[in-house]
């Protein structure tokens, strides 16, 4: 059974720094990895999307990574923002008929 | 462009009563889902369904139920409310021509059971 993990489950940071969330996952036989983020009280919203042939996909300030043979990746936000404070979550896609599963999310509160 | 849609968005009921909650989505996407979100227990999948006149049970289906009669709608039912029914419920869907797609989220329905 796919299992994925967030590690911190929390992190605070001053406004300006680069910092990395990191997901993992039990099995690596998966078709996708999607991050996501959720402000308080709101549904969640797609960040990045990166199939199971990419190694990295980027939009902005945030790059995520993908490692399938360690079950691992990472989301980079370069010069955080207090609008950055937020619940990042990952989930990833396993073999057709599946839904996606969740991490249980990195909270992240930008400082100014 | 609406994605997707979810009604009603609060929501408070007493043990025993049903509901239903709707989901609506404008992207003629063939995959849905209902998850619920609960403190400590992230996002689980209740039900899900892959086409117009189908579905599937996730995760945690015990208690609800769903239906699919229309591409655009799912509906998640409440037929006996219980205090651990109390959660925020997510809609999301994807276009699921291949498994690569991604997901789109409702904006929730938070329902408390008393």
């Amino acid at each position: 059974k796919q299992e994925v993990t967030q590690i911190p489950a929390a992190l605070s940071v001053p406004e300006g720094e680069n910092l990395v969330l990191n997901c993992s996952f039990t099995d690596s036989a998966i078709y996708n990895l999607q991050w996501f983020r959720q402000d308080p009280g709101k549904g969640l919203t797609s960040l990045l999307l990166i199939q199971s042939s990419q190694r990295e996909q980027t939009s902005g300030r945030l790059n995520a990574s993908l490692d399938k043979s360690s079950g691992r990746s990472t989301l980079y936000i370069a010069a955080s923002q207090p609008g950055d404070s937020a619940t990042y979550l990952c989930a990833v896609k396993g073999q057709a008929g599946t839904a996606l599963i969740f991490g249980k999310g990195t909270t992240l509160s930008v400082s100014s | 462009n609406a994605g997707v849609t979810q009604t009603p968005k609060f929501r408070v009921l007493k043990t025993g009563q049903s509901m239903t909650l709707l989901c609506a989505q404008d992207m003629n996407h063939e995959y849905m889902y209902w998850y619920r979100q609960d403190p400590g227990m992230g996002l689980r999948l209740i039900h899900y369904s892959v086409g117009e006149g189908t579905t599937a049970k996730g995760e945690v289906p015990d208690g609800y139920n769903v239906s699919r009669l229309k591409k655009q709608n799912f509906l998640l039912g409440l037929e006996s409310a219980a205090p651990s029914q109390t959660s925020v419920y997510f809609c999301a869907s994807r276009l699921g021509t291949v498994n690569t797609g991604e997901l789109f989220f409702g904006e929730g329905s938070r329902l408390t059971v008393l």
